[in-house]
């Protein structure tokens, strides 16, 4: 089945480790995001791309980084994890242009200790 | 810097109708996009208006004034499926379109 498959579902990272969130789409889409949602607070975007090769900040990049080296894959990087990350992640794809659906994976749920 | 509201939760029966709406503020606007989110789950879209009027798709219809920031969607013969949270979004003009921000979500509870 077509669409976005996230990577691990779920995890517990101890504080300053480091962990790489993994996002593949196989409908060919430019654009990818990736999401935090935490409760009451909505999803807040954290990087995004437009199409591979670029990458481009959201609302709350900090304490991230993304890379988009192809159009499938694109991972998002937590460096040195700190408790505030714990959250759930949500990657999403779309087509370009106006109104077009973002695509959303089943999330990560990352607790970090 | 950009900014949605919709009202926190909202409760109907089966068979009804309910509106959710969404005021925003932004630097620019390319449109306004609404999702649906089950608990649990992952958002999935319903729908987009990028100009004035309603836009109607099965038993959901979505409304925009861009004069007023004023959107809504409207849900028609409410099941118990469409219990849900639903998400009001926009897209800013600057990062070149692509910033998209999201409203803090309503959460819909239909009861029998």
């Amino acid at each position: 089945t077509a669409g976005i498959t996230q990577a691990p579902t779920s995890q517990i990272l101890a504080a300053g480790r480091s962990m790489t969130l993994r996002c593949t789409q196989d409908m060919r889409h430019n654009a990818m995001y990736w999401y935090r949602q935490d409760l009451g607070l909505g999803l807040r975007l954290i990087h995004y791309s437009n199409t591979a090769g670029t990458t481009g900040k959201g609302e709350v990049p900090d304490g991230y980084s993304v890379s988009r080296a192809n159009t499938d894959d694109f991972p998002l990087t937590l460096a040195s994890a700190v408790p505030s990350q714990t959250s759930v992640y949500f990657c999403a794809s779309s087509e370009s242009g106006e109104g077009q659906p973002q695509h959303f994976g089943d999330g990560t749920r990352l607790s970090i200790l | 810097g950009q900014s949605l509201e919709q009202p926190s939760e909202v409760t109907a029966v089966e068979g009804a109708i309910v509106q959710i709406n969404c005021t925003y503020q932004t630097s620019g606007f390319y449109g306004l996009s609404w999702y649906q989110q089950h608990d649990g789950g992952a958002p999935t879209f319903l729908s987009y208006n990028g100009l004035d009027g309603l836009e109607e798709t099965g038993r959901f219809s979505s409304f925009l004034s861009r004069s007023d920031s004023y959107g809504y969607l409207l849900l028609q013969e409410l099941q118990m499926k469409d219990s849900a949270s639903y998400f009001c979004a926009v897209r800013d003009a600057g990062n070149y379109g692509q910033n998209f921000v999201f409203g803090p979500g309503t959460r819909l509870s239909v009861l029998p």
